[in-house]
């Protein structure tokens, strides 16, 4: 029962490094987000995608790119890090939006440090 | 706009107690209310949901009834474990976005022997 895989786990960047977060999902769902956990703020979302080969900008999308090349799999983009984007980084998955549908599973997270 | 506020933590009991951690909500319509509990070094799991008024949602002992007139969603549970000590968010569905979820900013709970 994989449900919702994030890679890599923990990541150090310096500042101006870039690098790609991967989630992936087995349970045939639709929509995809990911979100950022910082202390004393729960979550909030960057980007979501409804859908194979659409995206769209969350609350906080500014410094992320993401990709959903292929229904099982959204990448999360970080171009230029800098030290702001410290913070642990979620990725969900849901089958809709409907009451029965919008229930959304997490995966264990990604520790990202920026120096 | 929507939002979530929950009772600040940490929030400490003994084992056995009775635990109360409270949230209330501002949304506009009737949105699915949810519970996640998240362990240490771990993702959010799903805990309990409600989709309407005077729902009651309810797992492993805990509970959270969807209150409408007060716009609350309180969580409790009568009797915690030790194992019960994690960071607890409530969260609403917001159709807007994709259906993103709304967070509280979490309540951390330790459960002491």
């Amino acid at each position: 029962n994989a449900g919702v895989t994030q890679t890599p786990k923990f990541r150090v960047l310096k500042t101006g490094q870039s690098m790609t977060l991967l989630c992936a999902q087995d349970m045939n769902h639709e929509y995809m987000y990911w979100y950022r956990q910082d202390p004393g703020m729960g979550l909030r979302l960057i980007h979501y995608s409804v859908g194979e080969g659409t995206t769209a900008k969350g609350e906080v999308p500014d410094g992320y790119n993401v990709s959903r090349l292929k229904k099982q799999n959204f990448l999360l983009g970080l171009e230029s890090a800098a030290p702001s984007q410290t913070s642990v980084y979620f990725c969900a998955s849901s089958l809709g939006q409907g009451a029965s549908k919008n229930i959304q599973y997490f995966g264990a997270g990604t520790r990202l440090s920026v120096l | 706009g929507d939002s979530v506020t929950q009772m600040e933590g940490p929030v400490t009991l003994s084992e056995e107690a009775f635990l109360t951690i409270n949230c209330t909500y501002t949304a506009t319509g009737y949105p699915s209310l949810f519970w996640y509990v998240q362990y240490p070094g771990e993702g959010l799991q799903l805990l309990l949901k409600a989709t309407k008024a005077d729902d009651k949602g309810s797992n492993k002992g805990f509970e959270a009834t969807y209150r409408k007139e007060t716009t609350s969603f309180h969580l409790e549970k009568g009797s915690v474990q030790v194992s019960d000590s994690a960071v607890y968010f409530c969260a609403l569905h917001q159709y807007n976005q994709g259906g993103k979820l709304i967070f509280g900013q979490g309540t951390e709970l330790s459960v002491k022997p």
